[in-house]
């Protein structure tokens, strides 16, 4: 069985460039979420989805991060401009209903130079 | 306080200890508990959703203090293969799906 699919799964780009990762979740799971992981802060929610709609943003650090989904098989994470210190990797994991374990992609590795 | 702790370890341990791994959790409304194991440069996977009577898997048994609000795991006749960092898990309340995750507590095993 397919998991949750990520790309890229390495992304190097300069400062101020846009910055798009990419989601599938595993079929037939209706929630979906993006966490981001660095050393220093460990492992972070930054939103999360359920049906496609989104429920709870208050982790998108700031302005310049935006994700969407606009169907159940597909969910994007876009940071313009980015800037250096959002070089991290970034997780999607999905589960079948909110309450239930969650299954996490690869990742995306990002950094910005 | 942090939402979630655990120590950060690094926990050495030889072929077959035992080792167990507390974590602490401040919201007292939580009501889903779970660990997850991530290897170096991998993503998090669950190991094991923990239960209000505990529960095991194989050499592996969590159990849940909601009096005390932790949560522990105990891995018997460990494995070289153990070897990771066990992430605790909390929701935030009861009417929150949102997942809180410690930062993790390292497991080595050594020969």
């Amino acid at each position: 069985d397919a998991g949750v699919i990520q790309s890229p799964r390495h992304e190097v780009t300069e400062m101020g460039q846009e910055v798009t990762l990419r989601c599938k979740p595993i079929s037939g799971h209706n929630s979906l979420f993006w966490y981001r992981q660095t050393m220093m802060r460990g492992l972070e929610l930054l939103i999360y989805f359920n049906n496609n709609v989104p429920i709870d943003d208050s982790g998108m650090p700031e302005d310049r991060f935006s994700a969407k989904m606009p169907n159940a098989s597909f969910s994007t994470l876009k940071i313009q401009p980015s800037e250096p210190r959002d070089s991290a990797v970034y997780f999607c994991a999905s589960s079948l209903e909110l309450s239930q374990p969650q299954h996490f992609g690869d990742g995306t590795r990002l950094s910005i130079l | 306080r942090k939402e979630v702790e655990q120590d950060p370890g690094p926990f050495n341990v030889p072929e077959g200890a035992t080792v167990a791994f507390n974590c602490t959790y401040s919201n007292s409304a939580s009501q889903s508990f779970f660990w997850y194991r991530q290897d170096c440069r991998k993503e998090p996977k669950l190991l094991m959703s923990v239960y209000s009577s505990g529960n095991e898997d194989g050499r592996f048994t969590a159990q849940l203090n909601r009096a005390s609000q932790y949560i522990s795991l105990l891995i018997r006749d460990s494995k070289l293969s153990d070897s990771a960092t066990y992430l605790c898990v909390v929701n935030w309340g009861d009417s929150s799906y949102k997942l809180i995750f410690g930062s993790g507590t390292r497991l080595l095993v050594r020969p």
